[in-house]
């Protein structure tokens, strides 16, 4: 298996401008984890699907920031409008529920907004 | 709301040294707990986990225990290597959610 899959694997932008950031958990997992990693604040949770649905979304810091999970195999995470704060590296994990739920992590999306 | 604390933030042993990365968390209710490396501008490799109900795990050089009654975790590293060099993080899955709650890291260097 390729593990966890996100595109792209940096992405510059101007303050303002839509970011997408995309995901393709690991074939067969049903629970899939967006993760914000700073240097001030570490690991921080925004938001999980489970069978697709979103189950917490506690963590998503305001409007500007959606997710989607429109089926098993693709997930996004959208900012409209980025801002230069949003800058952080953001991470894709899925997990199988049925076994131990360990997490596998992707390698990342460094987004810096100008 | 649980917190996961990581001592020390850095440690820096030379070559051939046994060492133990300290993880504490303040809600004993968890479900499991998960060990990881990660090296810079790298994503997350998870080395291992370990579930409430189980004292220890043991992945080659690795040992991971867990007293979940005490709220705490160590990693011990045998013969530590040059390429263990990374940011060990430990994290926490409560016993009514399935996200993980992280600890700030502990960077380790090994020198050669």
């Amino acid at each position: 298996d390729a593990g966890v899959i996100q595109s792209p694997r940096h992405e510059v932008t101007e303050m303002g401008q839509e970011v997408t950031l995309r995901c393709k958990p690991i074939s067969g997992h049903n629970s899939l984890f967006w993760y914000r990693q700073t240097m001030m604040r570490g690991l921080e949770l925004l938001i999980y699907f489970n069978n697709n649905v979103p189950i917490d979304d506690s963590g998503m810091p305001e409007d500007r920031f959606s997710a989607k999970m429109p089926n098993a195999s693709f997930s996004t995470l959208k900012i409209q409008p980025s801002e230069p704060r949003d800058s952080a590296v953001y991470f894709c994990a899925s997990s199988l529920t049925r076994t131990n739920n360990e997490q596998f992590f992707g390698p990342g999306t460094r987004l810096t907004v100008l | 709301k649980q917190e996961v604390t990581q001592i020390p933030a850095a440690l820096s042993v030379p070559e051939g040294e046994n060492l133990v990365l300290n993880c504490s968390f303040t809600d004993s209710a968890i479900y499991n707990l998960q060990w990881f490396r990660q090296d810079p501008g790298k994503g997350l490799t998870s080395l291992l986990l370990i579930q409430s109900s189980q004292r220890e795990q043991t992945s080659g050089r690795l040992n991971a225990s867990l007293d979940k009654s005490s709220g705490r975790s160590t990693l011990y590293i045998a013969a530590s290597q040059p390429g263990d060099s990374a940011t060990y993080l430990c994290a926490v899955r409560p016993g009514s959610a399935r996200q993980l709650t992280f600890g700030s890291g502990t960077q380790l260097t090994v020198l050669p």
